[in-house]
């Protein structure tokens, strides 16, 4: 079985911009949540998304924003990028919405904004 | 709010010993859980272990066992036998409630650990 896929792998954008990020969580998962990891530093959560609702935010600005699909892949939005949002973005899913044992990430999109 | 430290930055091991992760937590919650994830330079966060607040015994993985002594509110990752392939970030994390049943990770700093041949 795959495990949780990501794409893309690495990007880049300028300050300004707006990017959308992918996640395809493990069959039969139906909660996806996301993270974003600043160099140097342990993830920082950002949102939780489970049967296609918001389920959690973490502290981050209006400029994120995320949703989920009916097949619980999910996509994470950021608009007018920061110098400061260059960081490691991981997606995490889990079969329900409590992130037990079950939390597996994926490889991560890795963004520069310059 | 929940808390977890790591106050190693950095360790360094010879090939074949064992060697401790510390990290410590700090939540009100009787109920929890902590994990242990392995990160390398691909940036892929590895489930390593998890341990509950009711389990009895402490957690056992292959080469990973958790020291989970609760009243000194610590979780420290023990690796057996240390190979070439254990050079990596390690994070430990416990799971925090959210409103509307969810629940977050919240991590340490992390511990970059090397092992030397």
């Amino acid at each position: 079985d795959a495990g949780v896929t990501q794409s893309p792998t690495h990007l880049i954008k300028t300050r300004g911009q707006q990017v959308t990020l992918r996640c395809s969580p493990i069959s039969g998962h139906k909660s996806v949540s996301w993270y974003q990891q600043v160099l140097g530093q342990g993830p920082q959560f950002i949102f939780q998304y489970y049967e296609k609702e918001e389920r959690g935010r973490g502290n981050f600005p209006d400029r994120f924003s995320a949703r989920q699909f009916p097949n619980y892949s999910s996509e994470l939005n950021v608009n007018a990028l920061l110098l400061g949002d260059s960081a490691l973005y991981l997606c995490a899913s889990s079969l329900a919405g409590r992130q037990g044992s079950e939390a597996f990430f994926g490889q991560g999109t890795r963004l520069t904004v310059v | 709010a929940q808390k977890i430290t790591q106050t190693q930055p950095g360790m360094f091991v010879q090939e074949k010993e064992a060697v401790t992760l510390d990290c410590t937590y700090d939540t009100s919650d009787p109920s929890y859980g902590l994990f242990w994830y392995k990160q390398p330079s691909s940036g892929e966060m590895i489930f390593l272990i998890y341990q509950g607040s009711y389990d009895q015994q402490n957690a056992t993985e292959g080469r990973y066992s958790l020291n989970f002594q609760k009243a000194r509110k610590s979780a420290n990752l023990v690796i057996s036998a240390s190979q070439l392939g254990d050079s990596a970030m390690y994070f430990c994390a416990m799971r925090e409630s959210l409103i509307q049943g969810a629940q977050k990770l919240v991590f340490g700093q992390g511990t970059r650990l090397t092992i030397n041949p």
